[in-house]
């Protein structure tokens, strides 16, 4: 079975850049597999900051984008602030509409 | 202003039923497609099941299939989760989100409701 990997934490300094990944245990992330990005701070439902790859959710600073890095999506922050001191997830759609989410990645401020 | 407000939640011993809903103001309910979403304590989000807008194909994940069964009723704007056979590890917050479209890459989980508590315990 395909699992959908990310890292488990990362660490940026304030004002930095970092770039998180979303890849496949077998085979390489596309667009067709849509992939969406969420932000989530404890206790706080989901926000969504990406969807179909590299599209910014309304209201979503452009300090966040998403791309294709290789064979992984990827979501990469720019000028890193603490309130990005989040849990962030990745979904893919694995076909036959079936969706994925991988296992996210705290990403530390500091 | 969007909302989505489920309910239903709460404690029901191992290899009984629950039923969620999700009622959604704000937006024309039959345009998007819905998604149920579930986060048990302390872990990761896990995708349980989505309907297409006009309620005509569903999908479930492996883990829940054939013991969940998604619904809508367009005319009350509403998405229900029925949930049969519960398991400890169906122990979760969930979510209902819907689509930002309708096209293949608008259909993931988009916008969220704020969830509910489902404890399966004796």
């Amino acid at each position: 079975q395909t699992v959908v990997t990310q890292e488990p934490s990362f660490s940026v300094s304030p004002g930095g850049t970092v770039t998180l990944t979303c890849g496949l245990t077998s085979g390489s992330v596309s667009t067709s597999n849509y992939p969406s990005w969420y932000q989530q701070t404890p206790g706080q439902a989901p926000h969504t900051l990406i969807y179909s790859t590299n599209t910014r959710s309304s209201g979503v600073p452009d300090r966040f984008s998403g791309s294709i890095l290789g064979n992984k999506a990827a979501l990469t922050i720019t000028g890193a602030q603490a309130d990005d001191e989040s849990d962030y997830y990745c979904v893919l759609h694995m076909g036959s509409g079936i969706w994925v989410f991988g296992g996210g990645t705290k990403l530390t401020v500091l | 202003e969007v909302q989505l407000v489920e309910s239903g939640g709460g404690l029901v011993q191992p290899g009984g039923s629950l039923r969620l809903s999700c009622t959604a103001s704000g937006i024309t309910f039959s345009n998007y497609w819905m998604h149920w979403v579930r986060q048990p304590p302390g872990k990761g989000l896990v995708w349980v099941s989505r309907i297409k807008s006009d309620g005509s194909s569903t999908t479930y994940a492996d883990s829940v299939k054939g013991r969940f069964t998604i619904s809508r009723d367009n005319a009350k704007s509403t998405l229900y989760l029925q949930m049969n056979s519960l398991r400890a590890e169906d122990t979760a917050v969930y979510y209902c989100a819907r689509s930002q479209g309708a096209v293949p890459g608008t259909i993931p989980p988009y916008y969220w409701g704020l969830g509910t508590m489902v404890a399966v315990s004796s």
